[in-house]
């Protein structure tokens, strides 16, 4: 069965990076389009990034580029989400997700990332 | 890539239907067939429902269905169960991608 398990988050202070990663198990790695989604204490989701199966391809939302970096290991069957210079409106539960067709079908638990203000 | 805009809330009696909005642009939901809806109870991770607008992944109940008409989507889940309560949130392609900002669904 899919299975989505992120890791790295933590207590960061405002400037700091941080770098989540998510091991994939369960289904053809290489073969998704993979995101990261985001969840503020309290709030809706944020889609904030995704890569296409052979990372060619990257998004970001307005609110990270040029701060965040997408990638992946497709011979370790992972994703990553480097984050530089964290604000504290990035703090928030980060969702590692399989993507079909734009639309994420399978969900990690969530690593938290918290940067006080 | 503003937020696509849903009711903060809705509910319904057990049995009922009921049907959540999602309102777009001609730049996202009215242009591309890639609308998807996502159920997430409290605490968890938040659930496929929806993807291309009407499909449903396997092991979705059959009593949610989705639709479009122009800029706007809509989730409709009909025969109301109480284990439906939970926020629900659209999401459209758009080049990149955009949420609306959850409807919570409140099960009388």
């Amino acid at each position: 069965q899919v299975q989505l398990v992120e890791s790295g988050g933590g207590l960061v202070k405002p400037g700091g990076s941080l770098r989540l990663s998510c091991a994939a198990s369960g289904f053809t790695f290489s073969d998704y389009y993979m995101s990261w989604i985001r969840q503020a204490p309290g709030k809706g989701l944020e889609w904030v990034s995704y890569i296409s199966g052979s990372s060619s391809y990257t998004n970001y939302a307005d609110s990270v580029k040029g701060r965040f970096t997408i990638s992946r290991d497709n011979a370790k069957n992972s994703l990553y989400l480097q984050m530089n210079s964290l604000r504290a409106e990035d703090t928030a539960v980060y969702y590692c997700a399989r993507d079909i067709e734009s639309a994420a079908d399978h969900w990690g638990q969530g690593t938290l990332v918290t940067v006080p203000s | 890539q503003s937020a696509l805009t849903q009711p903060a809330s809705v509910s319904g009696s057990p049995g009922q239907s009921i049907t959540i909005s999602c309102t777009g642009t001609s730049s996202d939901v009215g242009n591309y067939n890639l609308v998807s809806w996502y159920q997430q109870h409290p605490g968890k991770a938040p659930k496929l429902m929806i993807y291309e607008v009407s499909k449903r992944p396997s092991g979705v109940s059959s009593r949610f269905s989705g639709s479009k008409s122009g800029n706007t989507a809509s989730l409709t889940i009909s025969g109301l169960q109480a284990e439906d309560e939970a926020d629900y949130y659209c999401c459209s392609y758009a080049g990149s991608r955009v949420f609306g900002g959850g409807t919570k669904l409140t099960v009388l």
